[in-house]
């Protein structure tokens, strides 16, 4: 079936760590993106990539670094630099062929602070 | 960037009976999409109904329907008949015709009462 992988579910990071959030998708789609959702805030767009080797900023970009060196992953990095990591992270992915199509999504990487 | 406001952070429904969940939005686009999305416990996005902005009839999906009012900028989500497993997360979330940039609402979470 396809479908986005996102791994590990669950992921811990000490003071001054870099981790990084995999992503995989099987379902051909050209547009990926990684959220991340806090407590009564909603989804919050941190990158996103329309096509390999492309990627944009969104809006809470700072401490985060993203690679697209294959169409299907599309890693997320939390650096040392984020202060406030703990947060529920969802990466998710769209066709580029459909305007009306939606996202579909992973089932999230919770992470949290030693 | 666009703005969704979900003004209901909690709503209750009795099972059987039909609730409304509300979503404004900002925009000065003419051309648009605009999507529900449900979030169970599991965390897992669920893609609930979508609404092309060119189309003024109202989007069905079974129990799922939506009002959408376009000059006064709203898309409500009504569920009728309310069942235990729509207890959820609710997110509206808004993309412009020609961008790739999804942007959500706080959501709405949605308890149902046997």
């Amino acid at each position: 079936d396809g479908g986005i992988t996102q791994s590990p579910k669950y992921l811990f990071r000490k003071e001054g760590q870099n981790v990084t959030l995999s992503c995989e998708q099987n379902l051909n789609h050209d547009a990926m993106y990684w959220y991340r959702q806090d407590p009564g805030q909603g989804l919050r767009l941190i990158y996103y990539s329309q096509i390999v080797n492309d990627f944009q900023k969104g809006d809470i970009a700072e401490g985060y670094s993203v690679s697209r060196e294959k169409k299907e992953s599309f890693p997320l990095t939390v650096t040392s630099a984020q202060k406030n990591p703990t947060a529920f992270y969802l990466c998710a992915s769209r066709t580029g062929y459909d305007s009306n199509q939606p996202q579909h999504f992973g089932d999230g990487t919770r992470l949290s602070i030693l | 960037a666009q703005t969704v406001t979900q003004s209901q952070p909690e709503m209750s429904v009795q099972e059987a009976e039909t609730v409304t969940l509300s979503c404004t939005y900002d925009t000065s686009e003419s051309d648009y999409y605009l999507f529900w999305y449900k979030q169970p416990p599991s965390r897992q996005m669920i893609l609930v109904i979508r609404q092309e902005a060119y189309k003024q009839q109202n989007a069905t999906e079974n129990r799922f329907s939506v009002n959408f009012q376009k000059a006064a900028k709203s898309f409500s989500l009504k569920i009728s008949d309310s069942q235990l497993g729509d207890a959820a997360m609710y997110f509206c979330a808004y993309r412009s015709f020609t961008g790739n940039q999804f942007y959500f609402g706080t959501g709405t979470s949605l308890t149902v009462i046997p």
